[in-house]
């Protein structure tokens, strides 16, 4: 079975500054995919980036960007210039490839405070 | 194009009362993912259901709980006799055929009192 941990329940940053949250899981699977969820307090979803374990190449979507390290089993997420609206629950998750299932893993999620 | 809709979003019921979610995914997903979120806590996975199968249902309780996908209409999660540890969101996502980019719902958050 996999595990994702996230070690840091809270955080905050500065308006503009930038942050990292982390992420470590635990699988014995060669193929599979990392992402960064957002929920807001309107408790919606949102996917925020992902990351394919077969791509060396770090993933990147506008002010968020990732730092995968497989062999350590690591998968950070770094918010650049943050804002306001950034503030929220950040949870990573694991999904295996194939297996016939798409089922997430999620960690127990950061919250993220962005401070005016 | 409508993302994916769940109601009702908020849902009271009383312990032994049964609790209807519904979810319908975004045009064209039809595969249908449930995930349960207690207070505090991330997501965990339920079910994984496809049009009229289930395919995987390894995270639901063994009792109680239920899912469907019907050829028409949205996708139901059933809970029978509820209990107060119940009480939590559930998720809807859903996703194309074999992609692994699941699209969540807004969420039902059950009350059970």
């Amino acid at each position: 079975a996999q595990t994702v941990t996230q070690s840091q329940p809270e955080m905050s940053v500065q308006e503009a500054e930038t942050v990292t949250l982390s992420c470590t899981y635990d699988t014995s699977e060669n193929n599979y995919y990392l992402f960064w969820y957002k929920q807001p307090p309107s408790r919606q979803m949102i996917l925020v980036i992902r990351q394919e374990a077969y791509k060396q190449q770090n993933a990147t979507e506008n002010r968020f960007s990732v730092n995968f390290q497989k062999a350590a089993k690591s998968f950070s997420l770094k918010i650049s210039d943050s804002q306001l609206g950034d503030t929220a629950m950040y949870f990573c998750a694991f999904m295996k490839h194939g297996a016939g299932s798409y089922q997430l893993t999620f960690g127990k999620g950061t919250k993220l405070s962005v401070i005016p | 194009n409508a993302g994916v809709m769940q109601n009702p979003r908020h849902l009271v019921r009383r312990r032994g009362q049964e609790a209807r979610l519904r979810c319908s995914p975004m045009k064209g997903h039809s595969h249908v993912y449930w995930y349960r979120q207690l207070p505090e806590e991330g997501l965990k996975f339920m079910v994984y259901l496809q049009k009229e199968n289930i395919i995987d249902e390894s995270g639901m309780p063994k009792e109680r709980f239920s899912a469907e996908f019907p050829k028409e209409g949205p996708s139901i999660l059933r809970i029978q006799q509820v209990v107060r540890g119940d009480s939590a969101a559930y998720f809807c996502a859903s996703s194309l055929d074999y992609s692994y980019e699941q699209y969540f719902g807004p969420g039902t958050r059950l009350t059970v009192t």
